[in-house]
């Protein structure tokens, strides 16, 4: 069955650095795009980036750019996300998606659980 | 950046009623319009993509209408399950955004 897990989540200091897994099973791993999303303490849902299925195009949202790079390596099955620069808007919970199949992006059918990240002095 | 405007806020709804969500563009996204539930401590799930295709295993009582700016997600009758929140989300364009929520509670 298709699996989504995510990890490196923890506690950071404004300013440091993060990295995010997403380590996928269950699936032809590259043949999807695989997208992060994040939901803020009590808030609601805000995509954050895409990475293609065959890696040739990224995406993000404006608050992100420039300071996180999404990365995929097929030979593991795994999707990361790079964040650097840290601030404390970004405390959220972390979320890795799978885009539906035949689509350009923006439908995801799978998620992961979620991994935390809180950025506090 | 197109802007999804979710109402209401809040639905106060009893099991059997029907519910009917609603989720404004800034802009024409076409049909690019996705809604997704969540419950508490849980991930969200799928429920309808592209206006009104049903993502699989939802059920019959979960259907999407509407076209270009105005869009809709009915719950034809509500099972105690379904209590949770909705977010539309569209794909029509960069950035990805998604709607502000709306809460399903008892009522």
């Amino acid at each position: 069955q298709v699996q989504l897990v995510e990890s490196g989540g923890g506690v950071a200091q404004p300013g440091r650095s993060l990295r995010l897994s997403c380590s996928a099973s269950g699936f032809t791993f590259s043949s999807f795009a695989i997208d992060w999303v994040r939901q803020a303490p009590g808030k609601g849902l805000e995509w954050v980036a895409i990475i293609w299925y065959d890696g040739s195009n990224q995406y993000y949202v404006d608050s992100v750019k420039g300071r996180f790079t999404i990365s995929r390596d097929d030979s593991k099955n795994t999707v990361y996300l790079q964040m650097n620069s840290l601030r404390a808007e970004d405390t959220a919970v972390y979320y890795c998606a799978r885009g539906m199949a035949g689509t350009t992006g923006g439908v995801f059918d799978y998620w992961g659980q979620g991994t935390l990240v809180t950025v506090s002095s | 950046e197109i802007v999804l405007t979710q109402s209401p806020a809040t639905l106060s709804l009893s099991p059997g009623e029907r519910a009917t969500l609603s989720c404004r563009a800034s802009q024409s996204i076409s049909h690019y319009l996705a809604w997704y539930q969540q419950k508490p401590g849980q991930a969200p799930r799928l429920l309808i993509y592209d206006t009104s295709y049903r993502a699989t295993g939802v059920p019959a009582r979960f259907t999407g209408s509407g076209s270009g700016t105005d869009f809709t997600l009915t719950i034809g009758s509500l099972e105690p399950e379904d209590f949770a929140v909705y977010y539309c989300h569209q794909r029509s364009d960069w950035p990805l955004t998604f709607g502000g929520g709306t809460t399903v509670e008892i009522k």
